[in-house]
């Protein structure tokens, strides 16, 4: 069985840092291409970056380019996103979500649980 | 970016009739959509993708249709756990973008 489990979140203040991870399971984790996707409190989804496979491209939404880095461990079968200068617009629900194919430019299946991320003084 | 519109907003459906939900993209995106269920404290599940496959374990009562920029996910006949809020998604070129969400609730 597949399974994503994200951990990491928590409260931080404006302009702080923090990064999530993904342990993923039930796959071969280097085939197959990832990303996290936010849900802010009451509003929809937001894709917020992705990775391929091999973890040699990176892909980002202008929202958190420059800010947010995202990477992978194959060896440890986890995803990660670091996320920098944080600000209150990010506060939100982190999901990390598998790809179909290596480039990972697909649609998701499955969607991990969620890690809440909260900025605020 | 391509920006993906649906609509409408909110879709008030009684148990047992068919939904119809649409999905708008700003430039095409071939056959490149998926769809997504999402009910309230839950990870999104995955509907149907290319954009008329069922996900795994779906039941038929969901179809998808479309290409190009105009796509539509209907609900044949409502049960009681299809009440949910319905995203559509782009893959068709980076950044990839979601719509903002269909609620159907029970009229």
């Amino acid at each position: 069985e597949v399974q994503l489990v994200e951990s990491g979140g928590g409260l931080v203040q404006p302009g702080g840092s923090l990064r999530l991870s993904c342990a993923a399971s039930g796959f071969s984790f280097s085939s197959y291409g990832m990303s996290w996707v936010r849900q802010a409190p009451g509003k929809g989804l937001e894709w917020v970056s992705g990775i391929r496979g091999s973890g040699g491209n990176t892909y980002y939404a202008d929202s958190v380019k420059g800010r947010f880095t995202i990477s992978r461990d194959n060896s440890r079968n986890t995803l990660y996103l670091q996320m920098n200068s944080l600000r209150a617009e990010d506060t939100a629900v982190y999901y990390c979500a598998k790809a179909q194919a290596e480039v990972g430019k697909n649609w998701f299946d499955p969607w991990g649980q969620g890690t809440l991320v909260t900025v605020s003084s | 970016e391509i920006v993906m519109t649906q609509s409408p907003a909110t879709l008030s459906v009684s148990p047992g009739e068919r939904a119809t939900l649409s999905c708008r993209a700003s430039q095409g995106v071939s056959s490149f959509l998926a769809w997504y269920q999402q009910k309230p404290g839950q990870a999104p599940r995955l509907l149907i993708y290319g954009p008329s496959t069922r996900a795994t374990g779906i039941p038929a009562r969901f179809s998808g249709s479309g290409s190009g920029t105009e796509f539509t996910l209907t609900i044949s006949s409502l049960q009681s756990e299809d009440f949910a809020v319905y995203y559509c998604q782009q893959y068709s070129i980076w950044p990839l973008t979601f719509g903002g969400g269909t609620t159907v609730e029970i009229k």
